[in-house]
């Protein structure tokens, strides 16, 4: 149980344009979800975290308007990249978690390329 | 943002070595996590620790949650090829909010 998936695994596109990634969760209702960028050798960095039905809330220093972020189902949040350019090349993961529970099971990952 | 400062941040060892790698923090945390990360895929948890002093094993893994709640280990014994991957040492703030480690990369020779 509790499985997460990403959609695409991986994603190539051209400076300028914007990208859309899913987050799901398979076998549970995930109130939570979380948005994570790891660049190469790096750790992990929360983005932004979004409950289902409301806005998502950003970390500091993430622009809102550039990674747009819907959860309007219990099972499905988006991340749409908006004007990509290179330097947001990176492996976005995202999370989920059930109400009450702070566990968080993540996603395998979607590792996005910029040209 | 706040970041836990983990080391080592990387080692290479032979297989049937022990491993132990640690975990520090300016804050307290109420809860700390052990995750692997397999190259390409997000993080799996290994360990959870709830108590202050608590010590608790999941098979060769053995992790303990230090006593001013600023600092935690993991310790891996008997290495085996498949542990070979980055461990990250996480700890909860607030509710749900993760603050991870840098990592630890892992390296075993057979």
């Amino acid at each position: 149980g509790a499985v997460v998936s990403q959609h695409p695994s991986w994603v190539i596109c051209k400076s300028g344009t914007s990208v859309k990634i899913e987050c799901r969760s398979l076998d549970f209702q995930a109130t939570t979800m979380f948005w994570y960028r790891q660049f190469p050798k790096q750790s992990l960095m929360l983005m932004a975290t979004s409950n289902e039905g409301s806005k998502a809330t950003y970390e500091q220093g993430v622009e809102k308007d550039k990674f747009l972020i819907n959860h309007a189902s219990l099972t499905l949040s988006t991340l749409t990249v908006t004007s990509a350019h290179p330097e947001d090349s990176s492996f976005y993961i995202c999370s989920a978690s059930e109400v009450g529970i702070y566990e968080q099971y993540f996603g395998p990952g979607t590792r996005l390329t910029v040209t | 943002g706040q970041q836990l400062n983990q080391s080592p941040q990387s080692m290479f060892i032979q297989e049937g070595e022990d491993v132990s790698m640690n975990c520090t923090s300016s804050s307290i945390f109420n809860t700390w996590l052990w995750y692997k990360q397999d190259p390409g895929e997000g993080p799996v948890l290994l360990i959870a620790l709830y108590k202050a002093g608590e010590l608790t094993s999941n098979g060769r893994l053995t992790a303990q949650f230090g006593i001013t709640r600023k600092d935690s280990f993991l310790n891996i014994s008997a290495s085996i090829p498949s542990d070979v991957g980055i461990y990250f040492c996480a700890g909860l703030q607030g509710a749900q909010k993760l603050v991870f480690g840098q990592g630890t990369r892992l390296t075993i020779n057979p």
